[in-house]
């Protein structure tokens, strides 16, 4: 069974420009989470989608949104980057039902804010 | 709301030595408990978990014991080798709560 994808792998970008970033989840998988991985602050939760709904948020700002397809696919948006956006940013996929939701990390976008 | 910590500042040892990393966590109800790993360049792989009390998760050689009494989640690896060089996180999800929670994870590096 295929992994979990993420697209691009490297990306550079202006300070005040926008970005999308892509996850596709392991086949059969209907929940897809975002993490943001700095230096600093760790592994930050961003957001899940479960079956295209946003089921949960962490404390990051508006800028940073997401949206998942009918096929499971998630895009995730930061508009008007900011310096501190540089970071490593992690995709999971689980089944997103049941007990516990094991979670399968993807490889990784990593952005780059000048 | 849930947290978790691990011990401070990287791990170096010798190869064949035994390893050990310290997790605590603080949470409401019965967590999940997990430990995931990041080579470099790679994303997370789930190494290991476990879903209740006194349970041990275990896998290549790794294992830790879900303590509910101590708060704690301890890895460890009785034989080391040098490619287990990576950074090691612990990470818990709150009972029906697709949401992980990781700590700042432990640099461990193996020397020949």
């Amino acid at each position: 069974k295929a992994g979990v994808t993420q697209t691009p792998r490297y990306l550079i970008k202006t300070r005040g420009q926008q970005v999308t970033l892509s996850c596709s989840p392991i086949s059969g998988h209907r929940s897809v989470s975002w993490y943001q991985q700095t230096p600093g602050q760790g592994l930050q939760f961003l957001f899940e989608y479960f079956s295209e709904t946003q089921r949960n948020k962490g404390n990051f700002p508006g800028r940073f949104s997401g949206r998942q397809f009918s096929n499971s696919r998630s895009e995730m948006n930061v508009s008007t980057l900011e310096l501190g956006d540089s970071a490593l940013y992690l995709c999971a996929s689980s089944l997103g039902t049941g007990d516990t939701y094991e979670q399968y990390f993807g490889p990784g976008t990593r952005l780059t804010v000048t | 709301g849930n947290s978790v910590t691990q011990m401070e500042g990287p791990v170096t040892l010798s190869e064949e030595a035994f390893l050990t990393i310290n997790c605590t966590y603080t949470a409401t109800g019965y967590p999940s408990l997990f430990w995931y790993v990041q080579y470099p360049g790679e994303g997370l792989q789930l190494l290991l978990k476990a879903t209740k009390a006194d349970d041990k998760g275990s896998n290549k050689g790794f294992e830790a014991t879900y303590r509910k009494e101590t708060t704690s989640f301890h890895l460890e690896k009785g034989s080391v080798q040098v490619s287990d060089s990576a950074v090691y996180f612990c990470a818990l999800m709150g009972y029906g709560n697709n949401r992980l929670a990781f700590g700042k994870g432990n640099q461990v590096v193996v020397i020949p």
